[in-house]
């Protein structure tokens, strides 16, 4: 298999807290991509980064991006409950995208 | 909202007859992504579509065919459901940014399928 796999599978911090996610991969990438799923809903593009970059901010999201590991992060800064939900990786290639297995996030009120 | 509708939404179906999802998009995107979603195997793409008529297998295509014959539409076809298939299906497009062909997809809400 391809897919990537998060880290930590599960994650419960407050409100207020940071989250920190982690992504590994297996094969070459052109981007590596972050989208969130709402329970029973569809997942939602949150961040892109390209292969040349090694950093990028979007509102409350970081993502970092080190292609000699194979690896990604996400963080969420000042987390609120809304941001309850899964995340998940995905590695983009030129026609396809291989998502790891998902990240379950909880922010406690 | 990138215009996505699948249906049917749920359907409960038994093991053997045929059963079809429809993927509508309303723009004109080339490329169109059949995924299903199951605990503990996150997203595993099944098929995908770059153009009418143009089709290639994921990862998980055993048991599956797919149809592309207007831009809008892609069908996902299972020939005789097995209780394997019972899943989350979500379809995709994608949304070409720049030279590259990078892209950040777009889902629709899920069709979920239970085969007995």
């Amino acid at each position: 298999s391809q897919q990537g796999e998060e880290d930590p599978q599960a994650l419960s911090i407050q409100e207020g807290e940071n989250a920190t996610m982690n992504c590994s991969y297996k094969t070459s990438i052109n981007n590596l991509q972050w989208y969130r799923q709402n329970s029973g809903r569809g997942l939602v593009h949150l961040i892109l980064i390209r292969s040349n970059e090694r950093e990028k901010h979007s509102g409350r999201l970081r993502v970092t991006l080190d292609t000699s590991k194979k690896s990604s992060s996400l963080l969420i800064t000042a987390s609120r409950a809304a941001d309850t939900a899964s995340y998940f990786c995905a590695q983009g290639g030129s026609e396809k995208l291989v998502f790891g297995k998902g990240m379950k996030l909880t922010v406690n009120p | 909202d990138a215009g996505i509708t699948q249906s049917p939404r749920h359907k409960v179906t038994e093991t053997g007859t045929p059963v079809t999802l429809r993927c509508h998009q309303t723009e004109n995107h080339r490329y169109m992504y059949w995924y299903r979603q199951d605990p503990g195997h996150g997203l595993r793409l099944i098929h995908y579509s770059y153009g009418v008529k143009d089709t290639d297998k994921g990862e998980v295509s055993d048991g599956y065919s797919v149809s592309r014959s207007k831009t809008e539409d892609f069908l996902l076809t299972l020939e005789s459901a097995t209780s394997s298939q019972t899943s989350v299906y979500f379809c995709a497009i994608r949304k070409i940014t720049g030279t590259s062909g990078t892209g950040e997809l777009f889902f629709g809400e899920g069709s979920r399928l239970t085969v007995l």
